[in-house]
This record gives C-alpha cells, structure tokens and sequence, in this order.
C-alpha cells in the first residue's frame, strides 16, 4: 500500500493567515492526489483534485501542488468557516489511502 | 445532483456481519462511468478506504479487509451494500459511502452523510 504522510498532524493560526499543509507519498504517485476538509460530524468535502485543481464552489484561497511525492495545500487567508481537519488521499492506484489529518485551529 | 444515503444498524455483536446499504438519487448505478464506494473512519482517527463496485459488478477491496468483505450493487433499488463478515470491536467506526465519477483516480466528490456502527455484545 502507498503510505501517506501529513504534516503537521495540528495546526493553530489565526483569521486573515496563510497557512501550509504538507503531504508525502511513500511512492510516486504522479498529480493523483486530493484534499478533503472535514468539519466535526460531517462527512469530507473535496477542495483540491489533482494536485491542483480547484473544486467547483471551492474559494480561491484554497490552492494546491506538487507531484510525484511531495504536495502542498495552501490556504491564503483564512476565514472562520476554514478551522477543520484536512486530509490528503491518493488515487494513483487501489487501495486509496489517507493521511492522517491535519486539525486547523483557531489560534 | 446526485445524493447518497447509508442505512443500516447501528449496533452490531461481535462475530456477526456487519450490512449496510447506500441509497443513490439523482444518478443511476445501472450507468457507467461510476465508481461507488465505501470508506470508514475510526474514532477520533483518520478514514480507511474500503473498496468499490463499478458498472457492470467489477469491484476493487483493501486487501486488509478483503476476506471479510462484499460489494453489490441492486440496480432496481439504484443501491449498493457492504457485508463485512466476523466483526470485532476494531469495526466500530462511521461509515460512508461514496462516488467517484469518470475513473476511479478521480477524488470522492460525493459523499453520503455517514452511519455510525458500534460492534459489542
């Protein structure tokens, strides 16, 4: 199984901050790489798909890249309806796996 | 727009096979071009990617859960179940169903709202 790694595994800042999460992938996995937020007792929304790519309804303070291993979602100025937990996930092949979540909280 | 449901008991004896079924509106399982999915998360822990069914019956299973596990589809209800057999404590967690649409590495971009199932006697 490719394994997913997510830096860091919290986060504390505060409204109007750019912020940086981080994810690796054990292997290559080309740009098969998508971001989910999850807000407590809700199921995961997509923000980011290929790498890089905006969901539709998504804001555009959401951004993503990289490729191959190493990826990045940036955030660049957050707003209150931002604070949850956000997970990278591969797709470059079965079985799909997950980071382990980055919580964002209010500093 | 299309909505996913899951449904099932929430409580389940350890041994026993834990069944869930999602309800798909707004889309069809008897169409192609979809990939209908079930994901858990644990609690207070990250998610588990479970396995998928595509048109047609071909399905794909984490090979963690893969002796355990079924996916099948009942087109004329448009639903898709989960049997996982022999369950213990360690299956008690949320469980969601999901959809990849176009190719299965396209993301989960529909999700249902999770059922939760406990495993204890």
């Amino acid at each position: 199984d490719i394994q997913m790694t997510q830096s860091p595994s919290s986060l504390s800042a505060s409204v109007g901050d750019r912020v940086t999460i981080t994810c690796r992938a054990s292997q290559r996995i080309d740009s098969y790489l998508n971001w989910y937020q999850q807000k407590p007792g809700k199921a995961p929304k997509v923000v980011i798909y290929a790498a890089s790519s905006l969901q539709s309804g998504v804001p555009s303070r959401f951004s993503g890249s990289g490729s191959g291993t190493d990826f990045s979602l940036t955030i660049s100025s957050l707003q209150p309806e931002d604070f949850a937990t956000y997970f990278c996930q591969q797709s470059y092949t079965p079985p799909f796996t997950f980071g382990q979540g980055t919580k964002l909280e209010i500093k | 727009q299309v909505h996913l449901q899951e449904s099932g008991p929430g409580l389940v004896k350890p041994s026993q096979t834990l069944s869930l079924t999602c309800t798909v509106s707004g889309g069809s399982l008897s169409s192609g071009g979809f990939f209908w999915n079930w994901i858990r998360q644990h609690p207070e822990k990250g998610l588990e990617w479970i396995g998928y069914i595509y048109y047609g019956g071909t399905t794909s299973y984490n090979p963690a859960l893969m002796s355990r596990v079924d996916i099948s589809v009942d087109a004329a209800n448009n639903q898709f179940s989960l049997n996982l057999r022999s369950v213990t404590a360690a299956d008690t967690a949320v469980y969601y169903c999901a959809m990849i649409r176009g190719a299965y590495y396209y993301p989960l971009d529909v999700w249902g709202q999770g059922t939760p199932v406990a495993v204890s006697s």
